[in-house]
């Protein structure tokens, strides 16, 4: 089936540092990737929409010069979390759906746990 | 915008009995998808609804999708541990390409 890698899976950082994360559709192209938080026993928050080859689109309330995306390939998209503050610690989580398979849902990286210090 | 409510937060059932999760979304949904998370983990697929009325099962889970198409169940008959973790709906509006809105999730607990 298709999968999505996430990477890494846990990052401890300093206030004030960026931190990057990796999201990769390892069998087959996403032009769209999906972007998600999730905090403690809360549901799936979407963040942002990423697009290959054009500027994601973020929904309302989510800073775009905090949460930076970058989608260079149509098989990676990149969450960078910059200057992070310990309120950035969290749960996130990317998603991609392979298109041509015609009943399949999204497909979910396995997540990164960001604390920050 | 969108909405998509889920009940209810959470459910303790003793392992046999059975478990239900209703999502209701604000809007009429293209389709709807479930989701589940174990504890730890990351929401898996389960399965995508699409046409109005339907009913898809995998052994002892049931899915409806309301004839609106506003409304969605998952049900399991005699649960068992294993079942154990967030189940999330998702809806989808706008057509096939819209973004998929999560309802806040059910979390199951079995007592053995």
């Amino acid at each position: 089936g298709a999968v999505v890698s996430q990477h890494p899976s846990r990052v401890i950082c300093k206030s004030g540092t960026s931190v990057k994360i990796e999201c990769r559709s390892l069998d087959f192209q996403a032009t769209t990737m999906f972007w998600y938080r999730q905090f403690p026993k809360k549901s799936l928050m979407l963040m942002a929409t990423s697009n290959e080859g054009s500027k994601a689109t973020y929904e309302q309330g989510v800073e775009k010069d905090k949460f930076l995306i970058n989608h260079a390939s149509l098989t990676l998209s990149t969450l960078t979390v910059t200057s992070a503050h310990p309120e950035d610690s969290s749960f996130y989580i990317c998603s991609a759906r392979d298109w041509g398979r015609a009943n399949y849902g999204y497909t979910f990286g396995s997540g990164t746990r960001l604390t920050v210090v | 915008g969108q909405q998509v409510m889920q009940i209810p937060q959470y459910q303790h059932v003793q392992e046999g009995e059975d478990f239900t999760t209703y999502c209701n979304s604000s809007t009429t949904l293209s389709n709807i998808q479930w989701y589940k998370q174990r504890p730890g983990g990351h929401p898996v697929f389960l399965i995508q609804l699409v046409k109005s009325g339907e009913v898809k099962k995998q052994k002892r889970l049931t899915f409806q999708f309301g004839e609106a198409k506003k409304n969605s169940s998952l049900h399991i008959t005699a649960t068992q541990t294993t079942d154990v973790g967030t189940y999330f709906c998702a809806g989808r509006d706008g057509g096939s390409q819209g973004n998929l809105i999560f309802g806040k999730g059910t979390k199951l607990s079995v007592k053995p």
